[in-house]
């Protein structure tokens, strides 16, 4: 059973506008969302997170939102740049930041010039 | 941001042998954490290594398959035993270190991706 899931596969946008990248979770007892950035050969780079506490997160171009209620979060990249093009993993925790995330499937992200 | 290294890289296995793959942080860390992502699948963990103690292993994984050895507080190894081709993956460690944004953040390293023939 996927407990986070990121039903599109990829997404291709125009360098300078906006992307949104959505997830979607069944666990209501999630307390604890991030984001991840992954290039080929390389580990995930941790973006952004977000409490549960929270509804919204932000760091420079970078968004994280969170509807609890729709058990829904979301990244927004603006403006999107072409070294953003990677794949992008939504992540969960049931106990805080500790380490033990359960990640979505990712999304490739192609940001064209 | 820590650095983590993971030894070695890559590989091509057979079936039926062992791997064992090595994790080095350039500093102390209290929690390891090993993942795999199978082909076309996401991140999975597979166990939590503390230093003094026995790993931790989530559903599905077991110690027989994945022994785990955590000697000190910058590194770890993962053995991959008597290995199946359902077992090529990309091995991934993880600790949490102090970071940017967050008072933890979860870094990876750049993974050991197995084949098994």
């Amino acid at each position: 059973d996927q407990q986070v899931k990121q039903n599109s596969p990829s997404l291709s946008v125009q360098e300078g506008r906006i992307s949104i990248l959505n997830c979607d979770y069944t666990n209501s007892m999630f307390d604890y969302f991030l984001w991840y950035k992954k290039y080929p050969a390389e580990g995930p780079t941790f973006l952004i997170s977000i409490s549960s506490i929270k509804d919204k997160n932000e760091d420079g171009r970078f968004t994280v939102f969170l509807n609890k209620s729709a058990k829904h979060l979301s990244l927004h990249i603006v403006p999107s740049q072409p070294g953003d093009s990677a794949v992008y993993f939504c992540a969960a925790s049931a106990s805080g930041n500790t380490g033990k995330l359960i990640f979505g499937q990712g999304t490739t992200l192609q940001v064209k010039p | 941001s820590a650095v983590i290294s993971q030894k070695p890289s890559r590989d091509i296995c057979q079936r039926g042998t062992s791997l064992t793959i090595q994790c080095q942080v350039d500093s102390q860390v209290t929690m390891m954490f090993w993942y795999r992502q199978q082909p076309g699948q996401s991140l999975t963990l597979i166990a939590t290594a503390n230093q003094g103690s026995e790993a931790t292993y989530e559903s599905g994984f077991v110690i027989d398959k994945f022994p785990i050895s955590r000697p000190n507080l910058t590194f770890s190894t993962l053995t991959v035993s008597n290995m199946s081709p359902e077992d090529s993956s990309i091995y991934l460690c993880s600790v949490l270190r102090p970071g940017r944004l967050e008072v933890y953040e979860q870094f990876f390293g750049p993974g050991t991706r197995l084949t098994v023939l």
